[in-house]
């Protein structure tokens, strides 16, 4: 199936540095989703794209859909301490049906 | 709104019984609820996509006389582990898709740990 790849897989940073993460597909993804997951939680739901070249933010966060319709970025600017957990990229394989499919996260490490 | 609840949040049975996990969309209905498994460090992977009033629809490789889903109403469904083992032992996830969203965002619960002894 199609498969989202993520990148980096974990990140250590400063408190109030700034962070970039991003999604890659070999395929187009009509919609991309970011999800926040803490640990023994379930994902949150941060930030929904759904055009081409969509800037999208929520707070601190800021998201784009990429051009290509291939990628889609995540930065988080000024980090907190619990801006710490696993961000995860998703989207509909085959842009058709319900599900997601979901990249493989990225951990988010931040040194008060 | 779209506030997923999931019981219990942790559960521990022997090996060979049956634990059955409920999932709930507290203020919204949901057509569609999603069963995930995640391992420790990994990511999600889905099991099972929920159709409230039909059979639910398993991904490859998940056996359904183990994983046995029901999506009663709008705003339920239950995953039951049948004759539970060790390597059963996980991080159960569900979400719910808001009926009225043509959108695919998924509204997850807080997951469920079970552990096989």
């Amino acid at each position: 199936g199609q498969q989202l790849n993520q990148s980096p897989q974990s990140m250590f940073i400063q408190e109030g540095e700034d962070v970039s993460m991003n999604c890659t597909s070999s395929s187009i993804f009509n919609t991309w989703l970011w999800y926040k997951q803490d640990p023994g939680e379930g994902p949150v739901l941060l930030i929904a794209l759904y055009k081409a070249g969509e800037l999208t933010s929520n707070g601190r966060l800021t998201a784009q859909f990429g051009i290509t319709r291939k990628d889609s970025f995540l930065n988080i600017s000024a980090s907190i301490p619990s801006d710490v957990g696993i961000y995860f990229c998703a989207g509909p394989p085959n842009n058709a049906g319900n599900m997601l499919t979901f990249g493989g996260g990225t951990r988010l490490m931040v040194k008060p | 709104g779209a506030v997923v609840s999931q019981h219990p949040s942790w559960v521990i049975c022997k090996s060979g019984t049956s634990v059955k996990i409920e999932c709930r969309s507290l203020d919204f209905q949901a057509t569609t609820m999603f069963w995930y498994r995640q391992f420790p460090k990994q990511s999600l992977m889905l099991m099972a996509t929920s159709n409230e009033g039909s059979k639910a629809t398993y991904e490859q490789g998940v056996e359904k006389d183990k994983f046995l889903i029901n999506h009663a109403s709008l705003t339920l469904s239950t995953l039951t582990v049948t004759s539970a083992h060790p390597e059963d032992s996980s991080f159960y996830i569900c979400s719910a898709r808001r009926i009225r969203d043509s959108s695919y965002e998924q509204y997850f619960g807080p997951g469920t740990r079970l552990t096989v002894t």
